[in-house]
């Protein structure tokens, strides 16, 4: 069974503060993605990375960056946490030929007051 | 810009319906199209995979079709259950791209 773990389900954080989520997959698959979730918007793209130390920017990647120093691995990093940063954040994983399935983590719901 | 739309954004039925959930896509090149639940405050958990070669996919109760010369796809559900009360997504993969569009989603609701 495909794992992809966030490793957080909720996170609180303060206006200004950096903030890491963390995202590691067990299946050895090449592509990593970080979405956000907001009502009536739908997953929106931020970044994905599709091999290590490689990424590729999404739909909405201001105000966030992206890094991928192992395969396993893909972190989320909020420079600079801004109250329109709070929402639910969905990590997913997939093999890099294109005919295969997505697999998501549990999501981070995070709040910046 | 390739669209994912889905209608209608909330459904409610009443327990043993077979019900019909849409998928439209605006762009045909499609390497696949996958349908994924989404329960409150959870992460999606994938249902079914339809391959751009195929036209449909079965899992149980489920049943999913891919149409690319309309750009449709449906998710068929046979008498419906209060635990299929989901959001459920669909998600396209265009051909040459590795990134995924999702639709926005239909809240399912049923009821006993």
């Amino acid at each position: 069974d495909v794992k992809v773990t966030q490793s957080s389900r909720y996170l609180v954080k303060r206006t200004g503060e950096k903030v890491f989520l963390e995202c590691v997959q067990d299946m050895d698959h090449e592509n990593m993605f970080w979405y956000r979730q907001d009502p009536g918007l739908g997953l929106r793209l931020i970044y994905f990375s599709y091999d290590v130390k490689m990424k590729e920017k999404g739909d909405i990647p201001e105000g966030y960056s992206v890094s991928r120093e192992k395969k396993e691995r893909f972190s989320l990093i909020l420079e600079s946490a801004s109250t329109n940063q709070t929402s639910m954040y969905l990590c997913a994983s997939s093999l890099g030929q294109s005919h295969t399935e997505a697999f998501f983590g549990q999501g981070t719901r995070l709040t910046v007051v | 810009k390739q669209e994912v739309t889905q209608i209608p954004a909330a459904l409610s039925v009443p327990e043993g319906e077979n019900l019909v959930l849409n998928c439209s896509f605006t762009d045909s090149a499609i390497y696949n199209l996958q349908w994924f639940r989404q329960d409150p405050g959870k992460g999606l958990t994938s249902l079914l995979l339809i391959q751009s070669s195929q036209r449909e996919q079965t899992s149980g109760r489920l049943n999913a079709s891919l149409d690319k010369s309309s750009g449709r796809s449906t998710l068929y559900i046979a008498a419906s259950q209060p635990g299929d009360s989901a959001t459920y997504l669909c998600r396209m993969r265009r051909g040459g791209s590795e990134k995924l569009v999702f639709g926005k989603g239909t809240k399912l609701t049923v009821n006993p």
